[in-house]
This record gives C-alpha cells, sequence and structure tokens, in this order.
C-alpha cells in the first residue's frame, strides 16, 4: 500500500532557530502533499498544500515566510519552520495525494508526524 | 465552504456493546466524506469513505458508516466494540469544486473512544 514516511518523528529545539522536517512517500509518485498542524487535544488544520515543482498554497493565517515549503520532486516535501518560538511547539503532519484515476476515488495518506516542541 | 461537526468529544463504551460517533457535515457541493482513526503516537489510518456510491459504507474493522443526504449526516457505527477500538476519530469532508479546493480536507474536532473491559 501507499506509505508516507515523516522525519524526524520528534525534535526538540531551542527557541529563534530553525527546524527542517521532511515528508516522503516511499512507494508512489504524489503531485500534491499536504501539511498539517494538530495542537494538543484538538483538531488537524490545514496549513498549506504543497505541489511539485510550484510554490505552495497557504491558507488563511499562516505565514509563509515563517513555514517554508519545499516540493522538490515527486516524493519529497520539507517544512522548515524558521526563527522557532515555544507556540510553534505543535505535531506537524503531511499527507500526499494518490491518484487513482477517477478523482472521486482521491485519498490521502497520511504520515506518522513529527512532533515539535520549542523551548 | 465546508465544515464537519462531530457532536461528541468524549464517547464510553464497555466491550461487546455497540458503538455510535456521529457527524455533522454542511457543504457547498456533492462531498466525500471520510472516517479517519488515529492512535497514540501513530498516523492517522482510514476508516472507510463515502464517494457518491452506495449510501452504506463498509469499512475496516467491522466499522461503517451511512450518508444520509437528508439530514447532513454520516455516523460511524460497530455493532460490537473492541479494546482495541480505543482511540481518536476524526470525520472529515472533502469537495472537489471546480478542481480549486482538490484534495483540501476539513476535519471534525474528533472523538475520543474509550472502550471499557
Amino acid at each position: 500500500g501507499a506509505v508516507v514516511s515523516q522525519h524526524p518523528s520528534w525534535v526538540i529545539c531551542k527557541s529563534g532557530t530553525s527546524v527542517k522536517i521532511e515528508c516522503r512517500s516511499l512507494d508512489f509518485q504524489a503531485t500534491t502533499m499536504f501539511w498539517y498542524r494538530q495542537f494538543p487535544k484538538q483538531s488537524l488544520m490545514l496549513m498549506a498544500t504543497s505541489n511539485e515543482g510550484s510554490k505552495a498554497t497557504y491558507e488563511q493565517g499562516v505565514e509563509k515566510d515563517k513555514f517554508l515549503i519545499n516540493h522538490a520532486s515527486l516524493t519529497l516535501s520539507t517544512l522548515t519552520v524558521t526563527s522557532a518560538h515555544p507556540e510553534d511547539s505543535s505535531f506537524y503532519i503531511c499527507s500526499a495525494i494518490l491518484l487513482a484515476g477517477d478523482t472521486s476515488l482521491l485519498q490521502q495518506y497520511f504520515g506518522p508526524g513529527t512532533r515539535l516542541t520549542v523551548t | 465552504a465546508q465544515s464537519v461537526t462531530q457532536l461528541d468529544s468524549h464517547v464510553s463504551v464497555s466491550e461487546g456493546t455497540p458503538v455510535l460517533l456521529r457527524c455533522n457535515y454542511s457543504s457547498s457541493y456533492s462531498p466525500s466524506l471520510f472516517w479517519y482513526v488515529q492512535h497514540p503516537n501513530k498516523g492517522l489510518q482510514l476508516l472507510l469513505k463515502y464517494t457518491s456510491a452506495a449510501t452504506l459504507v463498509k469499512g475496516i474493522n467491522g466499522f461503517e458508516a451511512e450518508f444520509k443526504k437528508s439530514e447532513t449526516s454520516f455516523h460511524l457505527t460497530k455493532p460490537s466494540a473492541h479494546m482495541s477500538d480505543a482511540a481518536e476519530y476524526f470525520c472529515v469532508v472533502s469537495t472537489n469544486a471546480g478542481g480549486t479546493s482538490y484534495g483540501k480536507l476539513t476535519f471534525g474536532q474528533g472523538t475520543i473512544l474509550t472502550v471499557h473491559p
């Protein structure tokens, strides 16, 4: 089946530093990947849509200069949290779309998530 | 615009009894609806999905859901709960509105299911 991995699974960084999170589709090509953020005891909130070879589309309220997204290949998207602050501590989850002909059958496959703690 | 409301933040059942997790949605277009499960420290797993075919959808692990357009509901059920079902469940809606929201998912607030022995 379609597998999406994330690296690292957890990271602790100091306030003011930058952190890069990788999202890979292991056995399929994904033209579109999504980045979500999940705060404790809350639901997933879409941050941005990442398309291979083009600029990411950010949701309202998400700072594009703070959350840099690079979708350099059909199997890799990266999210860089720049100048991280404690309020950026969260669970970051990526997903990738596996296109299966009929777009009504589209399905997002989710990575296991990355827990970021900023001290 | 699309939204999802999960009516219960917590549901507690005894092992072997039925499970009902409630979900209502709103969408300007014909929606696709999903239920995902999230076990602690694990990624989201798709339980089942509705994409305009049969209104009663059967998923993995004995779960099923019924799409009721008149009630704008997509409740998740299972006849007999198992201890391993304890997790958080998300109802999700996706709408393809002329391609502008292709693949964009909107998540409900989540329902934590507790299963007692």
